[in-house]
Parts: structure tokens; C-alpha cells; sequence
């Protein structure tokens, strides 16, 4: 069975530090998405990204970007001077293909609550 | 567009009671999901629907039922509530099927959740 670990259950940090959120995955698949997750405290769920198991090129989007490596099964999540409106629980999540061609639902990590003090 | 819509917003049972969760989406997507959230456990995956008169069990499918009614709606059902299932509940839908039918992962569209508390 699929598992995703986020081992930092609490990071905070100040205000404009860079910060780095750690994911690390396991699967047998060869096929699956990769997706970040964000959690503001209004509880609703954002999402940040999606990356495909065939795809390792880094991405930036902003102060966002996303470290994805096969070989050691990771796909890390580093905020660039971090601000307050960052504080929020991050979900990494895996999803697979099931047996049928559709999806067969997203495996959560944990979370990691971030806070940004002023 | 209103995405994902779930009701009720809040609901408190008491144990032995049954009640459904409903969940509507107007995005056209094939497939659709129900999670619970639990404090430090992250979301758990109850039931899935990859496609309207398809559904699948997740990782926690006890004491639970689902229904997809139809393209839009994905319902789901405590019979009996107990103390266990007293948990923030989220219904997400989403694509999945690229060009040719081909699986494309998309990304999931939350709902904003159903807070449930079971005494």
C-alpha cells in the first residue's frame, strides 16, 4: 500500500526566512501524481500543485517552489521569504490509478503546521 | 460556479442516529471522493466514485454507505453514528479523464467541509 510521510508535524519560523517542507512518498506504481495541499485556518483545502510520476523537473511558481526526486522518493515544498499569510497546515498527497482507469483517491501525509511569526 | 457544496455546514448526532451527508458538484467531473479529517491524522480517504454508478471503498470505509446519484451528487450516509466518527468530513470531484478517456490525475476541488460531532 501507498504511504506518504511529512515528519515535521510543527515548523515555525519569522517572517522572511525561506522555509522547507519535506515529503516523502512510497509506492510500487510507476504511474502517480504528486500534490501539495494547503490549509488555511478557515479549514477550507487549496491546491498548490500536481506533478506526474514521469515529470522530475523542479518547478517555481513565485515565493513557491517544489524540489520532485525519484530516487529518494521525495517531493519537497520550500517557501521563499515567508510571510504571515503562509501559516497554514501543508498536505502532501500521492494519488494512483486504480484497476478501473480512474483515480482510486489521494493518500494524505500527516500535515505540517506551518507558522510565520511577524 | 459554485464547485463543491456540501450540507450541512455543522451537525451534532447522538450515537444510534443516522444521517447523510450530501455533496454536489457543477464542474462536470467524473470522479468524486469523501475524506474524513481526524486531528494529526491528516484526510483518510472513505469512499470514491471514479465514475457516475461506480463506487469504491477507501482506507475507512466502516460504518459508512455512499451513493452516487448521478453525475453531480455523491452522498454519504452514517446509519448508525458513533463516537469514532466524530470528524470534519470533506467531499472533493475531479477530472481524471483526459483526452481518449485516458486517466490524468487531476487535481481534487474540496468542498468546504462538514464538521460532525458525535455524543
Amino acid at each position: 500500500a501507498q504511504k506518504v510521510t511529512q515528519a515535521q508535524t510543527e515548523i515555525s519560523v519569522v517572517e522572511k526566512e525561506d522555509v522547507t517542507l519535506d515529503c516523502v512518498y512510497e509506492t510500487r506504481d510507476t504511474t502517480y501524481y504528486l500534490f501539495w495541499y494547503k490549509q488555511p485556518p478557515s479549514g477550507e483545502l487549496v491546491f498548490l500543485i500536481r506533478r506526474n510520476s514521469f515529470d522530475e523537473q523542479n518547478e517555481i511558481s513565485g515565493r513557491y517552489s517544489w524540489n520532485f526526486q525519484k530516487s529518494t522518493s521525495s517531493f519537497n515544498f520550500t517557501i521563499t521569504a515567508s510571510q504571515v499569510v503562509d501559516s497554514a497546515v501543508y498536505f502532501c498527497a500521492l494519488i494512483l490509478l486504480d484497476s478501473g482507469g480512474g483515480a482510486d483517491g489521494l493518500t494524505f501525509g500527516k500535515g505540517t503546521h506551518l507558522i510565520i511569526q511577524p | 460556479n459554485a464547485g463543491v457544496t456540501q450540507t450541512p455546514k455543522f451537525q451534532v448526532l447522538k450515537t444510534g442516529q443516522s444521517m447523510t451527508l450530501q455533496c454536489a458538484q457543477d464542474m462536470n467531473h467524473n470522479s468524486m471522493y469523501w475524506y474524513r479529517q481526524d486531528p494529526g491524522m491528516g484526510l483518510r480517504l472513505i469512499y470514491y466514485s471514479a465514475s457516475e454508478g461506480t463506487t469504491d471503498k477507501g482506507e475507512v470505509p466502516n460504518g459508512y454507505n455512499v451513493s452516487r446519484l448521478n453525475k453531480r451528487e455523491f452522498s454519504l450516509r452514517l446509519e448508525s453514528a458513533a463516537p469514532s466518527q466524530t470528524s470534519v468530513y470533506f467531499c472533493a470531484s475531479s477530472e481524471d479523464k483526459g483526452t481518449g478517456g485516458l486517466w490524468s490525475g487531476d487535481e481534487q476541488y474540496f468542498g468546504p467541509g462538514t464538521r460532525l460531532t458525535v455524543t
